[in-house]
């Protein structure tokens, strides 16, 4: 258990929807990352926030959005869901920023979003 | 755009073999290198984080060595066992890239008992 808990683990709705996908972080960590990880495709950077402002962005499409908040969870908002936005969200913390040279990333168990 | 390349894409073992497998990256810009581990139905945990060139970090039967002036870092491991089956991701931290992980797509192994 890596102490990274993400809500709910598998959700499922329709084309078109919106959905928010929830994460906490390691007690102590101040950032959070967002990965998706679709059918035979790697992970996918979409975004990290470090201490509730927008640290870095990845391949973070236009129709999905994040935030952190004063307690540092964050939550992964996801509108006019796709067929294609089905995929693994994961969620992972780390103590720093990211210059830390040994900052390690820890993953939490995911949210399958499955959309039909 | 950087990109971190890892070989082969998928390896079966036989239990009890040793195997290794390669992360390839550019160099240029270096500032550490991450090793993780995916267990299917899991999450990724992160085994090695590598720093400086000739770095060489063991875990148990798992080891990994690093060359930066080249570009690469190697995973081995000996002696495999079913519960070694997971896919393992190398990630690298560069300057180029914000200091953001940078993730290879992975190799995936099989132990076949």
């Amino acid at each position: 258990d890596s102490g990274v808990t993400q809500t709910p683990k598998h959700l499922i709705t329709a084309t078109g929807q919106r959905v928010t996908l929830r994460c906490s972080p390691r007690s102590g960590d101040l950032s959070v990352y967002w990965y998706q990880q679709s059918l035979d495709q790697g992970l996918q950077f979409l975004i990290q926030y470090y201490n509730g402002e927008e640290r870095a962005k990845g391949n973070i499409l236009e129709r999905f959005s994040a935030q952190q908040f004063p307690d540092l969870h964050s939550e992964l908002n996801l509108s006019s869901l796709e067929l294609g936005d089905s995929a693994l969200y994961f969620c992972a913390s780390s103590v720093d920023v990211g210059l830390d040279l040994t900052d390690t990333q820890y993953f939490g168990p995911g949210t399958r979003l499955t959309v039909l | 755009i950087l990109n971190v390349e890892q070989s082969p894409q998928s390896l079966h073992v036989q239990e009890g073999d040793s195997t290794n497998f390669t992360c390839s990256f550019p160099s240029s810009n270096f500032y550490a290198l991450h090793w993780y581990r995916w267990e299917t139905a899991k999450s990724p945990e992160a085994l090695f984080v590598m720093t400086l060139n000739g770095d060489e970090k063991k875990k148990g039967r798992i080891s990994a060595t690093l060359n930066t002036k080249e570009g690469y870092s190697y995973l081995y491991i000996k002696g495999s066992q079913p519960e070694d089956s997971a896919t393992y991701l190398c990630a690298l931290k560069d300057m180029d890239s914000n200091y953001q992980l940078i993730w290879g797509a992975g190799t995936k192994l099989i132990i076949k008992p």
